[in-house]
């Protein structure tokens, strides 16, 4: 069974960092394409990153490209994503998801909050 | 960026009825490789969401027949027959053809 769990939200000041983990089982996890999706708080989806399989190519909108990083380590079947300079906009519920049916998101995690505020 | 617009915002359905929701994109998803990278997601209530619907109209393991999805180039639709109490929640559309992918706003399916 996919399982997809993700950690590492919480509150956080505008202008200070967090990184979130996603821990992947269930599958190979260095055979597929992971990303990123957010959901602001009642509002609709977000699609923030998208790593390789390898890590060497990473894809990002304009709203977080130079201030977040999606990494990966296939060794220990994990995701990353490095949130920096954050703003109040960025708060949202982050998902992790494991791309597949071509560029679609097969599975997803249950998501961990994450609040930007002062 | 694509702009995926999809209606109507809200669909009220009675249990066993049928409805269909409509996706159109701001260009076409019909990517160079010939593949269109439309998907369909549903979100229920509390849940995060789950994949419906991939490449316009294939179903995803699990998805009951109920579901179909159909359409090309900038217009789609998914259907829903056969309403059952587990199909309400809020439907999204996606587009992965062209960076930055992109989401629809989404359609809420309530009970009539």
């Amino acid at each position: 069974e996919v399982q997809l769990v993700e950690s590492g939200g919480g509150l956080v000041q505008p202008g200070r960092s967090l990184k979130l983990s996603c821990a992947a089982s269930g599958f190979t996890f260095s055979n597929y394409y992971m990303a990123w999706v957010r959901q602001a708080p009642k509002k609709g989806l977000e699609w923030v990153a998208t790593i390789s399989t390898s890590g060497s190519r990473t894809y990002y909108p304009d709203s977080v490209k130079g201030r977040f990083t999606i990494s990966r380590d296939n060794a220990k079947s994990s995701l990353y994503l490095q949130m920096n300079s954050l703003k109040s906009e960025d708060t949202a519920t982050y998902y992790c998801a494991r791309v597949a049916e071509g560029r679609g998101f097969a599975y997803w995690g249950q998501g961990t909050l994450v609040t930007v505020s002062s | 960026d694509v702009v995926m617009t999809q209606t109507p915002v809200s669909l009220s359905v009675s249990l066993g009825g049928q409805t269909s929701i409509s996706c159109r994109s701001s260009q076409s998803l019909v990517h160079s490789d010939g593949n269109t990278y439309l998907y369909w997601y549903l979100q229920k209530p509390g849940q995060s969401p789950q994949l419906l619907i991939y490449k316009v109209s294939n179903r995803f393991s699990g998805v009951p027949d109920r579901f179909s999805g159909s359409g090309s180039g900038t217009d789609f639709t998914l259907k829903i027959s056969r309403v059952e109490p587990e199909d309400l929640g809020v439907y999204y559309c996606y587009q992965g053809t062209h960076y930055p992918w992109t989401f629809g706003g989404g359609t809420k399916l309530e009970l009539k």
